[in-house]
């Protein structure tokens, strides 16, 4: 069974601070590798995925993953942080039989 | 384009009671869709997988009596909670695949929050 680790449970940055989330999995084959957001009182949405190709995957509002299969990691980034990113983020693992399995998550709060 | 959609977004209870949320896919048909329980500050965890025309798949730990799943269509997909108690109160979301779609892409509904008293 596959498993996603998220190393930081809560994160606390100011704006135009540059940002880092922490993903590994395990999983003995091949996976798809998603990271999506949670605004304050809304559903998922999805920032940016890796299916194959270019290990660094640009998504949406300036964020971009690298894939490192020899890690297993999918680290999240962002050069410069804005308040309205604050949210909850959460890294997610999905096999070829489509079955996902996501992180615990990760709070990010941006001080204005 | 694809939008799920989840229908109650809150719903109340008495304890006892049998509640039923439907996940619809609007603009594309799905023949696999998920559902998933999520607890405050808490992650998503996948309750089962609901194959359209076929019996749901639960993941371990999930009762498959008290949380009925049915799939009669390629673009809706029922949960009811039956026989809810307090403990059931949670946040239900359900996520849908795209049928023609590819790389396992699924697309989100946006939340059914139970309160059970």
């Amino acid at each position: 069974a596959q498993s996603v680790s998220q190393h930081n449970h809560h994160v606390i940055l100011s704006e135009a601070a540059s940002l880092e989330l922490g993903c590994n999995y395990s999983y003995g084959g091949t996976v798809n590798l998603f990271w999506y957001v949670q605004y304050p009182g809304q559903h998922l949405q999805l920032l940016l995925k890796y299916f194959s190709g270019d290990p660094l995957v640009k998504g949406i509002k300036g964020f971009e993953a690298e894939f490192i299969k020899s890690k297993f990691s999918f680290n999240l980034r962002k050069p410069s942080v804005q308040w309205s990113d604050t949210a909850e983020y959460f890294c997610a693992v999905t096999t070829n039989a489509g079955k996902s399995t996501f992180g615990d998550g990760t709070t990010l709060t941006v001080k204005p | 384009g694809a939008v799920v959609s989840q229908h109650p977004s809150r719903v109340i209870c008495k304890s006892g009671t049998s509640v039923k949320i439907e996940c619809r896919s609007l603009d594309f048909q799905a023949t696999t869709m998920f559902w998933y329980r999520q607890f405050p500050k808490q992650s998503l965890m996948l309750m089962a997988t609901s194959n359209e025309g076929s019996k749901a798949t639960y993941e371990q730990g999930v009762e498959k009596d008290k949380f009925l799943i049915n799939h009669a269509s390629l673009t809706l997909s029922t949960l009811t909670v039956t026989s809810a108690h307090p403990e059931d109160s949670s946040f239900y979301i359900c996520s849908a695949r795209d049928l023609a779609g590819v790389n396992n892409e699924q697309f989100f509904g946006p939340g059914t929050r139970l309160t059970v008293l």
